[in-house]
């Protein structure tokens, strides 16, 4: 257990439906990372913040997605109108914003759309 | 961007051998990381490094900043290492990770 939850852990839905999940870091960490991973590849970067700014979103997260760190600590991702390529891992991790930065993992979201 | 490589994609071997998976990179990087990653998708940070070794138990890392190129390797391996190992790198003034595409490993008893 890193410290990073993820919830939920498995979330089946229907095409055409939204989804929210959630990721709580490590409580001093002040940047937060969303990544997504598809079946036999590596993850990829889709955004991160620092504290609640969003500082870097990928030509990944389209328009359906949205990302939000309200007050700096937990942060939601929600996929709107879902489609089945977006059936995949989504994983969280957090940092400390120092020169050493290490990134801590959740145990992630699959997401299956049917 | 950076093109990140690994070698082998499928390595499998008895138990007690030696173990090698390679990685190399297409653009200069201020961290690579070394990731594992057991079935359910959980990822767990191995080993975080910007140049030389770093060893942990069974594990050591080698970065060669020069040719752009590391190397995670484990000692007397064992069954319970079997899982997906990940090489991941932070570019120069860009905070995300570019991941590849991982190697599967899988140790026989």
């Amino acid at each position: 257990d890193t410290g990073v939850s993820q919830n939920p852990r498995h979330k089946i839905t229907k095409r055409g439906q939204n989804v929210t999940f959630r990721c709580d870091p490590i409580s001093e960490h002040n940047r937060l990372y969303w990544y997504r991973q598809t079946l036999g590849q590596g993850p990829e970067f889709l955004t991160y913040f620092q504290n609640e700014a969003q500082l870097e979103k990928s030509r990944l997260l389209s328009d359906r997605f949205s990302a939000e760190r309200p007050k700096g600590s937990f942060s939601t991702l929600e996929i709107q109108r879902t489609e089945q390529g977006d059936s995949a891992m989504y994983l969280c991790a957090s940092s400390l914003r120092t020169g050493y930065n290490e990134q801590f993992f959740g145990p992630g979201t699959r997401l299956t759309v049917l | 961007k950076n093109e990140v490589e690994q070698s082998p994609q499928n390595l499998t071997a008895q138990e007690g051998e030696f173990i090698t998976i390679n990685c190399s990179y297409s653009v200069g990087i201020s961290a690579l990381h070394w990731l594992q990653q057991h079935p359910g998708g959980g990822i767990v940070s191995l080993f975080m490094l910007s140049s030389g070794k770093k060893k942990h138990g069974r594990l050591i890392a080698t970065i060669n900043i020069q040719e752009k190129h590391s190397s995670l390797h484990i000692t007397a391996s064992h069954p319970r290492d079997s899982a997906v190992y990940i090489c991941a790198v932070r570019n120069f003034g860009n905070e995300k990770l570019t991941f590849g595409t991982g190697t599967r490993l899988t140790i026989i008893p």
